[in-house]
Formats: structure tokens, sequence, C-alpha cells
């Protein structure tokens, strides 16, 4: 247990269908991440938020829209997606966002399985 | 630029040794290791820092190798319990952001 949970663990949609991913942290952290882990691919970041303001969107198409009400909380919500972002997608936190050589340590939650029909 | 881990996967029995290494074609600042289980969410292992001293976790070590811009995680006398896939992550020039390698793929069996 990492203090980092996400919901729902899995989630089929329709290419046409609109969905959330969810995540929480319990950790007091001020930063936090959303990635995507394909198979056999390194771990590709999407999004990243510092005490709710995002400071990074990694060129990802804007079918994908994060939101982050407040330091504890991350969306992802989904539409119109694709087959090929079928994947784990997994939230991360960190204590804060750290500096070039001070990077902080990245606390992961389990990750929501997605499959698009 | 992401890094790159090698070897892929590995099997080993019980009690035997493995390293995993992870290249960067960038200089780094640090190098993050990881460790996922099936279903699971990405364990932090261990930071090594530019500058810094070899780490240990359990019986598992890494050391870093700033000039060569690698780092390799050390894997001794390996137990059931170190299957999973390992994950080097770099930071390069870019605060906030860690780039990850594909994983290496650890078997331990009986």
């Amino acid at each position: 247990e990492t203090g980092v949970t996400q919901t729902p663990r899995h989630l089929v949609m329709g290419m046409t269908n609109k969905k959330s991913l969810k995540c929480e942290q319990h950790l007091g952290h001020n930063a936090m991440y959303w990635y995507k882990q394909s198979a056999k691919k390194p771990l590709e970041l999407m999004f990243v938020y510092s005490l709710e303001e995002r400071v990074e969107n990694n060129s990802v198409p804007s079918r994908f829209s994060p939101e982050c009400p407040n330091s504890s909380h991350l969306f992802l919500h989904l539409h119109t997606l694709q087959p090929e972002d079928s994947a784990l997608y997994l939230c991360a936190s960190s204590q804060d966002l750290g500096l070039a050589g001070f990077q902080e340590t990245q606390y992961f939650g389990p990750g929501t399985r997605l499959l698009v029909l | 630029q992401q890094p790159v881990q090698s070897p892929q996967a590995v099997i080993l029995r019980e009690g035997e040794d493995a390293v995993i290494n992870c290249s960067s074609s960038k200089a780094l600042y640090s190098v993050h290791w990881y460790r996922q289980k099936h279903g699971e969410a990405p364990v932090f292992l261990m930071i090594l820092l530019k500058g810094g001293e070899q780490k240990g976790h359990e019986k598992i070590s890494a050391s870093f190798n700033e000039k060569k811009q690698q780092s390799s995680l050390y894997l001794t006398a390996s137990q059931l319990s170190y299957s999973g896939t390992y994950f080097c992550g770099t930071e390069g020039d870019s605060w906030g952001k860690l780039q990850f390698g594909a994983g290496t793929q650890v078997v331990v069996t009986p």
C-alpha cells in the first residue's frame, strides 16, 4: 500500500463513451502525475500537476483531459478514445516537483487497466 | 530521451545473481529504480544521485557511473520475492520529470 489509490482498477469502454479515471493520494503530497504504461514500452509521462496547476502536458491528444481539483485528487477524463489508447494508466505523487538534480521520489498507484473496443 | 535497459528479461534460480543495466545518451543528475509486480503499483527501491554513493535495498544494490551515464542494479542471492519488472527512471535537466526505461522482467524460480 503506497498511499495512492486509483479507481476503477479495470475499465472497458467503447470509442464513443466518456469515462473518468480517479486518483487519490493520502500522503500530503503537492505534485501528481499521470503516466501511460503500454506493454513492452517505457512509462510515458502524460501530465504533471503541482499545487493543482498543470505544469506539463506531454503532447497528449485532447481526448485525454486531466483535472486536479485539489492536491489530493487527480482525474483523467476520457472521451472518443481509440483502441491504441488501451493501456495501464498509472497515477503517481511526490512531495513536491523537485528541482533539476533533486528529483523527488514518486509514489505510484496500482493503475487502471483500460481496454478500448 | 528515454534510457535503455538491458537485458529485457532474465530468469534466475533462487540464490543466483543478476545485473540490470540502464543507459542514457544524456548527462544525468540522478537515477531512480522501481520494481513492479504483476497487477501492482511500481514500488520505489532507491535513488542514486550524481556524486553519490552506491545504494542498497535488502540484497539489491545499485551503482551510478556518471561519466558513462549508466546505472546498474545488482540482484544478489536472489529470492522468489525479487520477481517482477524493474524500471529505471532517469533525471536529466528537466525538473519534475523522470524518463523511464522499458523495464527488465525478472523471474526467480525455486
